[in-house]
């Protein structure tokens, strides 16, 4: 159980256009989901946590007008990231909080690479 | 600010010997303390939790301990396998569900 899928697992764009990744919790309903970024090399670092039905929280220096994130249920969160520059391009993952301990149960990751 | 830090980053050992890694955290608050093991290229695996009021846990040849105390836990792998090389990430749990994860370790363990 506690499985956490994310769509696409790579996506290359272009410079300028957005880009929409997808994060669901298979089996379980999660009220909070997080996203995070790793450059490579580097170790996670979280970039926002979504709640089902209301705003995202964005950690700082995290850009809300450039990082959409949306959970309009309690098995999905989306992240759009908008007008995508070579410097977005990272892998990102998400994690959907569930389970008797609430602790979070992680996605394989996107690899997003803006050309 | 809180912070999470592992030495060493990088650790290369023959197989068969027993490990540790380490991870100094600088909240004395957390919740919990995890490690997670991540392959080139992958997501996280979640490998051990430790919930604030225990000392250690145990997953076969995996055994994680936790000291608030001193703002230190470890990651003992013992008889380790080809197949154990990987990044080794721990990260503190905090009230807020955030987990804060550290700079990681790059275990390589040659045949």
């Amino acid at each position: 159980g506690a499985v956490v899928s994310q769509h696409p697992s790579r996506v290359i764009c272009k410079s300028g256009t957005s880009v929409k990744i997808e994060c669901r919790s298979l089996d379980f309903q999660a009220t909070t989901m997080f996203w995070y970024r790793q450059f490579p090399k580097q170790s996670l670092m979280l970039m926002a946590t979504s709640n089902e039905g209301s705003k995202a929280t964005y950690e700082q220096g995290v850009e809300k007008d450039k990082f959409l994130i949306n959970h309009a249920s309690l098995t999905l969160s989306t992240l759009t990231v908008t007008s995508a520059h070579p410097e977005d391009s990272s892998f990102y993952i998400c994690s959907a909080l569930g389970g008797r301990w609430e602790t979070q149960y992680f996605g394989p990751g996107t690899r997003l690479l803006v050309l | 600010k809180q912070e999470v830090t592992q030495i060493p980053a990088a650790l290369s050992v023959p197989e068969g010997e027993n490990l540790v890694l380490n991870c100094s955290f600088t909240d004395s608050a957390i919740y919990n303390l995890q490690w997670f093991r991540q392959d080139p290229g992958k997501g996280l695996t979640s490998l051990l939790l430790i919930q604030s009021s225990q000392r250690e846990q145990t997953s076969g040849r995996l055994n994680a301990s936790l000291d608030k105390s001193s703002g230190r836990s470890t990651l003992y792998i013992a008889a380790s396998q080809p197949g154990d090389s990987a990044t080794y990430l721990c990260a503190e749990g905090g009230a807020t569900n955030k987990l804060i994860f550290g700079t990681g370790t790059l275990l390589a363990v040659q045949p």
